[in-house]
């Protein structure tokens, strides 16, 4: 079974909406989830961190976390043709050995 | 501060090759990661060091890749003999390891093709 589970989308909205994207993970004792960005061609690269149960907010980017339910969500507000790129899942195992595991990646598009 | 620096950005090679690819992580940063990316399988760990010490290679596929890291600013990743089913794009990742903090920060990647 795999550790962390994203819909792979396609994921299309367009300009101005919220986009959506969740994320479910195994591991009930993780503590730490992360949203990587991952442009065609290019590397991932981090737009958000969350640790605890709620909301965190930065800029257009709100992440959310329900442990309880093993549930973590990115919504992008205002969404913009620039935010077109896979949205990868991460999160840390509760493990000794700290691995970051991926989820597969939600790919989205914003129509303009 | 210079990010992750990965070489080559392309490679492309004959299966049965050796093929060494590259890392130097941020400085300062203490845990240094292997990544592979596919279409099929998406980003999998391959190995894992902190403090220069492999603490998790059981992301290796086989015998035929191994990792280094001699030091806190390099790492090599080598697969020999490379195999067309080795064609991926090879990340190298690095993070200053905290209590719970693993944010990573890649590389451009490696974009390997065995013919």
């Amino acid at each position: 079974q795999k550790e962390v589970e994203q819909n792979s989308g396609p994921l299309s909205v367009p300009e101005g909406a919220i986009a959506s994207l969740n994320c479910t993970y195994s591991d009930r004792g993780s503590q730490s989830f992360f949203w990587y960005r991952q442009y065609s061609g290019k590397s991932p690269e981090l737009i958000m961190f969350i640790y605890s149960n709620g909301d965190k907010e930065d800029g257009r980017f709100t992440a959310q976390l329900n442990k309880a339910s093993q549930y973590v969500s990115l919504l992008i507000r205002d969404s913009q043709p620039s935010d077109s790129a896979t949205y990868l899942c991460a999160v840390v195992s509760s493990g000794s050995a700290r691995q970051l595991t991926f989820g597969s990646g939600t790919q989205l598009t914003v129509l303009p | 501060d210079a990010g992750v620096i990965q070489s080559p950005r392309h490679e492309v090679t004959e299966m049965g090759q050796e093929v060494t690819l590259r890392c130097k992580p941020i400085s300062g940063h203490n845990s240094l990661f292997w990544y592979r990316q596919t279409m099929m399988r998406g980003l999998e760990l391959l190995i894992y060091f902190n403090n220069n010490v492999p603490i998790d290679d059981s992301g290796m596929p086989e015998d035929r890749f191994s990792a280094k890291m001699p030091n806190a600013s390099f790492s090599t990743l080598k697969i020999q003999p490379s195999e067309p089913r080795d064609s991926a794009v090879y990340f190298c990742a690095s993070s200053l390891t905290g209590d719970r903090d693993e944010k990573l920060f890649f590389g451009s990647g490696t974009q390997l093709s065995v013919l």
